[in-house]
């Protein structure tokens, strides 16, 4: 089972460009997010989706935007990259309902210089 | 708003040991709580899951304790290892509805052999 994917797993940007990054799961859940994670900052939610077509913002949307066109995938995309976003981003996934674990990916390691 | 404490400073404990991380709330009671496990340069691993109703919660050498009048957590390890040392987060749902998971900073646990 491949469960959550991410790709890249480093990416270096320069300011101003954009960039997506990718998260497909095999699993069938309805549920999957994006985290950024910052040292002593924890795990901070920036986008989530509860099925395919159905959007919201977590707590760090700004700069980031996000489409869930079919259930596999949830790619997440900068507009125009900011060292502010320097950060090791995950992608999660889980099944709906209350009290499911989330399966999260490898992590993407992004540096905007 | 949210907010989850968890003890920043690492935790280091002699193999053979019972290692004790806690993890306290404020604001609001959640209907459930997760413990995650991170190792370095992975994502988290989902590991319990304890509900408002549960006093305690068991898995293998694992034990969650659930106490929403102090709204605190204790995540246990028995007969700790040195393949237990890794960051421990513990996540709870946000209020108003359980798809969106907001996470503690995690305490890092490392077991001396």
């Amino acid at each position: 089972n491949a469960g959550v994917t991410q790709t890249p797993k480093f990416q270096v940007l320069k300011t101003g460009q954009s960039m997506t990054l990718q998260c497909a799961q095999d699993m069938n859940h309805e549920y999957m997010s994006w985290y950024r994670q910052d040292p002593g900052m924890g795990l901070r939610l920036i986008h989530y989706s509860v099925g395919a077509g159905i959007t919201d913002q977590g707590e760090v949307p700004n700069g980031y935007n996000v489409s869930r066109s079919t259930t596999e995938d949830f790619p997440l995309r900068l507009l125009s990259a900011a060292p502010s976003q320097t950060s090791v981003y995950f992608c999660a996934s889980s099944r709906p309902g209350q009290g499911f674990g989330a399966f999260f990916g490898q992590g993407t390691r992004l540096t905007v210089v | 708003s949210q907010k989850i404490e968890q003890n920043s400073e690492a935790l280091n404990i002699q193999e053979g040991k019972t290692a004790t991380l806690t993890c306290n709330y404020t604001n609001y009671s959640p209907a459930y709580l997760q413990w995650y496990r991170q190792d370095p340069g992975r994502g988290p691993v989902f590991l319990l899951l304890i509900r408002e109703n549960e006093k305690e919660k068991r898995k293998e050498r694992l034990k969650v304790t659930f106490d929403t009048t102090l709204k605190q957590s204790l995540f246990h390890i028995t007969a700790s290892q040195p393949a237990d040392s890794a960051t421990y987060l513990c996540a709870l749902p946000t209020p108003g509805g359980y798809q969106k998971v907001t996470f503690g900073t995690g305490t890092k646990l490392q077991v001396i052999p």
